[in-house]
């Protein structure tokens, strides 16, 4: 069975341009969850799916940051314009049931110049 | 502010030896309790859960739970150097029903030969 994967592994860009991440969960996983952990922090929670709805975005930083998951299957990140303190790496994780076991993936490298 | 407190380490142990990690939480209303395992690079791997008082056994593993005290931590018997890595503690937000986790920091463990 497939892991969680994400999309790129690694990104660099400058200050102000757009990126997006892609996660796609086991196949199945009706929960997908964004996380986040930034140098020298713990990771940090930024929102939770079920299938395609945003069941809670309480950890979103900002209107900067914009997370869809249409048709309930893979879902995107998009930062856009991204600043310098968005630097980090985002992790991807996904369960079958909302208190089940969470599978993460390898996580994006983002670094913003 | 919920937080999950754990010593950044290093945690340095010999081959054969018990590695004891320990994790406070602030949260009184968290219900689920979990140890990940990252190596450097990689995901943050499921090793251990647990949801009551006590201590709960999984082969080299074995995570106590007191719940009275907020306190979490992990045994690891016969530590292997493949056992280095960093460790992380995470506990489920009470006040939410989304299953979102509230990490600590980690704690790095090396396991010298």
């Amino acid at each position: 069975e497939a892991g969680v994967t994400q999309f790129p592994s690694h990104s660099v860009i400058e200050k102000g341009q757009t990126v997006t991440l892609r996660c796609d969960p086991i196949s199945g996983h009706d929960n997908l969850y964004w996380y986040r952990r930034v140098m020298g922090k713990e990771i940090k929670f930024l929102l939770h799916f079920v299938k395609e709805s945003k069941q809670d975005e309480s950890g979103m930083p900002n209107n900067r940051f914009l997370a869809e998951r249409t048709g309930g299957t893979y879902s995107t990140l998009k930062v856009q314009p991204a600043e310098l303190e968005d630097s980090g790496v985002y992790f991807c994780a996904s369960s079958q049931d909302q208190g089940g076991r969470k599978f993460f993936g390898p996580g994006t490298r983002l670094t913003v110049l | 502010q919920k937080e999950v407190e754990q010593n950044s380490g290093p945690l340095s142990v010999p081959e054969g030896a018990i590695a004891s990690l320990n994790c406070t939480y602030s949260d009184r209303g968290s219900q689920s309790f979990f140890w990940y395992r990252q190596y450097s690079g990689k995901s943050p791997e499921l090793i251990m859960s647990i949801y009551s008082n006590g201590d709960k056994e999984d082969g080299r593993f074995t995570a106590q739970l007191n719940k009275a005290s907020q306190y979490v931590s992990l045994l690891i018997r016969d530590s292997q150097p493949s056992d280095s890595a960093t460790y992380l503690c995470a506990v489920t937000d009470g006040s939410s029903n989304t299953g979102k986790l509230i990490f600590g920091q980690g704690t790095t463990l090396q396991v010298k030969p």
